[in-house]
């Protein structure tokens, strides 16, 4: 049972597109968080979110707590984009992580 | 500011053998949480120390265990190691207890043979 699943496990774009990553949860959940990893392993922390909408730059990051599902918007993507994304949710007690999507920017 | 410092960076131990991993935290951050990260399982989290106390803990057996220092570094301990062990420890750490502005390390990567 996954209690997160992220959508697309996979996504190639040219750069300049526009790039949407969907994460569902299917628990309750205190805080979701938006994590981006290089290959080499290191993870940056890009965005947590209890509610309504964040915007960093070209990243922007909503949640409906409602419907359990929040998504991670690219705008105008750069081949430095390129990582793995990972959504991860707290439910009080523990964290759970999503599978990861693999994103490509082509130049 | 220094970052989260991880030792070692890599580690190639025994089975049967037991391993500590290291975390010191960005100054001033008082919570430490530790993650294992594997191709066949993702990431996993493991547990979080906050003012010396373990505050939450995942799914993983009693060989897994850790401690929280007065200055807040914090160590993970694996005893009993087994070739499933192999994977990448990350260890983050964040200002407080209200569950923000985590920082990650670059992680340690444990090689079980």
């Amino acid at each position: 049972k996954n209690e997160v699943e992220q959508s697309p496990q996979n996504l190639t774009a040219q750069e300049g597109e526009f790039i949407t990553i969907n994460c569902s949860y299917s628990v309750g959940i205190s805080a979701l968080h938006w994590l981006q990893q290089h290959p080499g392993g290191g993870i940056v922390s890009l965005f947590m979110l209890s509610s309504g909408k964040k915007k960093h730059g070209r990243l922007i990051a909503t949640i409906n707590i409602q419907e359990k599902h929040s998504s991670l918007h690219i705008t105008a993507s750069h081949p430095r984009d390129s990582a793995v994304y990972i959504c991860a949710v707290f439910d009080g007690n523990q964290f759970y992580f999503g599978t990861g999507t693999s994103l490509t920017v082509i130049p | 500011k220094a970052g989260v410092t991880q030792t070692p960076r890599y580690l190639i131990k025994t089975r049967g053998q037991q391993v500590t991993l290291s975390c010191s935290p960005i100054s001033g951050h008082r919570s430490v949480s530790w993650y294992q990260q594997t191709p066949g399982q993702g990431l996993q989290f493991l547990f979080e120390y906050f003012s010396e106390t373990q505050r939450n803990k995942g799914n993983f057996p009693g060989r897994f265990s850790g401690r929280q220092f007065s200055n807040s570094r914090s160590e993970m301990n694996v005893s009993t190691l087994e070739l499933g062990d192999s994977a990448l420890y990350l260890c983050a750490s964040s200002p407080g207890a209200d569950n923000y502005g985590y920082t990650f390390g670059s992680g340690t990567r444990l090689t079980v043979v």
